[in-house]
């Protein structure tokens, strides 16, 4: 089992739906993460929230909008997306949202979320 | 260059053989260093940290060279379970965690 849940475990979407993904983790950590991972590709960073506030957007597009109503909670909403955007989408929490020497500070994953969209 | 590379593999291996991979980081500064495992069509999982003097969890044996920016994963005795795709994760102080590509292994029976 995993300190880090996420729903829906797997959805189909049409280009003009409007969806969102659930996140919530168990483990009284401070710092969430959503990550896209495309077949065949690495995992791709997109957005880290520190203490519910957004530390980082990696360039992600403006039809994937994230929301963290507080620490244990991660949202993702999905609109208007394309084919491309298909993939595995994975949910991550860590006790701090930066890595330093000596804390053991490492980043658990929920089970991931399987999108296509069509 | 990308922060942190991998070889993918994939590495095919007899059961019972002893398998490494390497994983190469451009930040001269990265001080925290894991490798997980991701099985097909799973989430990936904390296989083991990395400690500056190297350490071992088992058949697996995790090593740091700092001199050469690498870092390894030993497999000794390799089961059909551990075949899977090894991912090792490096960064330094105040920076987010960076995820390499993955090296896939698979076991043969």
């Amino acid at each position: 089992e995993t300190g880090v849940t996420q729903t829906p475990r797997h959805l189909v979407m049409g280009m003009t739906n409007k969806k969102s993904l659930k996140c919530e983790q168990h483990l009284g950590h401070n710092a969430m993460y959503w990550y896209k991972q495309s077949a065949k590709k690495p995992l791709e960073l997109m957005f880290v929230y520190n203490f519910k506030e957004q530390t980082e957007n990696n360039s992600v597009p403006s039809r994937f909008s994230p929301e963290c109503p507080n620490s244990s909670h991660l949202f993702l909403h999905l609109h208007t997306l394309q084919p491309e955007d298909s993939a595995l989408y994975l949910c991550a929490s860590s006790q701090e949202a930066v890595l330093g020497q000596g804390t053991g500070n490492t980043i658990y994953f929920g089970e991931g979320s399987w999108l296509t969209v069509v | 260059r990308k922060e942190v590379e991998q070889d993918p593999g994939p590495f095919n291996v007899p059961e019972g053989a002893t398998v490494a991979f390497n994983c190469t980081y451009s930040n001269s500064a990265s001080q925290s260093f894991f490798w997980y495992r991701q099985d097909c069509r799973k989430e990936p999982k904390l296989l083991m940290s990395v400690y500056s003097s190297g350490n071992e969890d088992g058949r697996f044996t995790a090593q740091l060279n700092r001199a050469s920016q690498y870092i390894s994963l030993l497999i000794r005795d390799s089961k059909l379970s551990d075949s899977a795709t090894y991912l090792c994760v490096g960064g330094s102080d105040g920076q987010n965690f960076v995820f390499g590509p993955g090296t896939r292994l698979s076991v043969l029976p």
